[in-house]
Formats: C-alpha cells, sequence, structure tokens
C-alpha cells in the first residue's frame, strides 16, 4: 500500500485476554517503530527495528508486551493479559535508513479498550 | 542517552497572536531535530526539519545547539493551527532511533 496500515483500527478486549496488533509499514523501510499515545502522556516509545540489528526495547513497559517483526516487513505487537491500564492508541510507523534526514511515517493507530 | 523535553502541555492563543512551542534536547552528537503535527482525526505527520530550514505553513523552527532547543514559531496563528505538536530528535548512527517529546497541544481561539 501507499502509507503504514495498522489493524484493527480499534480492538476492545476483556482484562486478562491476550490481544495481537499488527502494522504493515511503508515497502522498503528498514525502520520500524511502536509507540503507545494516551491522554496526559504523549508520545511512548515502545520498540524499535532496525534491519536486522537486534530490535530496541528499552520502551517496553512489562514483560507482558512483545513484538517481533517478521522477514523485515509486517511486525506485530502482543499485549498479554491485558489490563486496564494498556488502554490507548497504539501507533506504528516506518522510516528509511541512510543518510540524510529520512521522515518517519505513522499508521492511523489501533485504539485498544481494555473493559 | 537521548531526550527530547518539551516543558508545556497547552498553549492557548487566540488568532493573530504570536506562537512559540518550546522543545529542548538532550543529545551529544549532531542529531536531526523534526517537529511532527497531529490535526484531529488525522495521523501524526512530518510538520518540518531542521535541515530542510524551511517554512511550512507559516512555522519555523531553528536548531540553537548552543542552548540545545529546537523551538517552534509562527508569527500569526490561525484556526487551523490548532493540533498536537510533536519534537523529535533522531540519533545518527548504526541506531538511529527516533524520540518524541510529550507533545504540546496548541488551541487557536477565533
Amino acid at each position: 500500500g501507499a502509507g503504514v496500515s495498522q489493524s484493527p483500527s480499534n480492538k476492545v478486549t476483556e482484562k486478562g485476554k491476550d490481544v495481537e496488533l499488527r502494522c504493515d509499514p511503508i515497502s522498503g523501510h528498514t525502520a520500524l517503530y511502536w509507540y503507545r499515545q494516551s491522554l496526559g502522556q504523549g508520545l511512548e516509545f515502545l520498540i524499535y527495528f532496525q534491519g536486522n540489528s537486534a530490535p530496541d526495547k528499552s520502551g517496553l513497559p512489562s514483560d507482558r508486551f512483545s513484538a517481533e517483526r517478521t522477514g523485515g516487513s509486517v511486525s506485530t505487537l502482543t499485549i498479554q493479559r491485558t489490563q486496564q491500564e494498556d488502554s490507548a492508541v497504539y501507533l506504528c510507523a516506518s522510516s528509511s535508513y541512510g543518510q540524510g534526514s529520512t521522515e518517519a511515517f505513522f499508521g492511523q493507530g489501533t485504539r485498544l479498550t481494555v473493559v | 542517552a537521548q531526550r527530547v523535553t518539551q516543558p508545556e502541555k497547552l498553549l492557548s492563543v487566540f488568532k493573530g497572536a504570536p506562537v512559540e512551542l518550546k522543545c529542548n534536547y538532550s543529545y551529544s552528537g549532531s542529531p536531526e531535530l523534526f517537529w511532527y503535527v497531529q490535526y484531529s482525526r488525522q495521523r501524526l505527520q512530518l510538520l518540518l526539519r531542521h535541515i530542510s530550514r524551511e517554512s511550512i505553513k507559516g512555522f519555523t523552527a531553528d536548531l540553537n545547539k548552543g542552548e540545545t532547543s529546537f523551538h517552534l514559531k509562527k508569527p500569526f496563528a490561525q484556526e487551523e493551527d490548532s493540533a498536537m505538536y510533536y519534537c523529535a530528535l533522531r540519533s545518527t548512527g548504526a541506531n538511529s532511533k527516533l524520540t518524541f517529546g510529550k507533545g504540546i497541544t496548541l488551541s487557536v481561539r477565533p
């Protein structure tokens, strides 16, 4: 597709259930980011993938959160045993990598509501 | 470690008033700085980047390495400027992560 695509757009889940959020980056982009956006908290970094390098997981808030990126393309963010405080909009972004400034393109986000 | 600080959460001005959204950063190398904007019900998008030294929608931002700042300015705010603004820093090198500030909501009143 022409841009970063995320699915689902909205997800309502019961506390304690696991959820998977998907991100399709722009073709050819080697860098992929996951962020969490919640009211009053701004944009919280979760995880960063860059090519074949080990991902930077320093932003994951707990071991209930994990992410993978298969074949250097699609990424899945998994939240296990969801809690109400996990409710937020989860944003994915991708960018190319190389010399010079490169823009990060964002998806429309997945709004997660844990009830 | 890299860090971006946006000290204010909300700025409310009247139409036609000047706007300055503050951004300070912490990074040991030579960073790339950006401003991103999110209008209501739209996805986050790039507004401008420091290396382009361009004016977008009347906004400018100058990188001040001495003060480690990258403040966003516009001389005359418009109602359509109302949005959430994020300052971002991208490190240079092999692992160039993009780090965002907490963001600021700009509200321009008629």
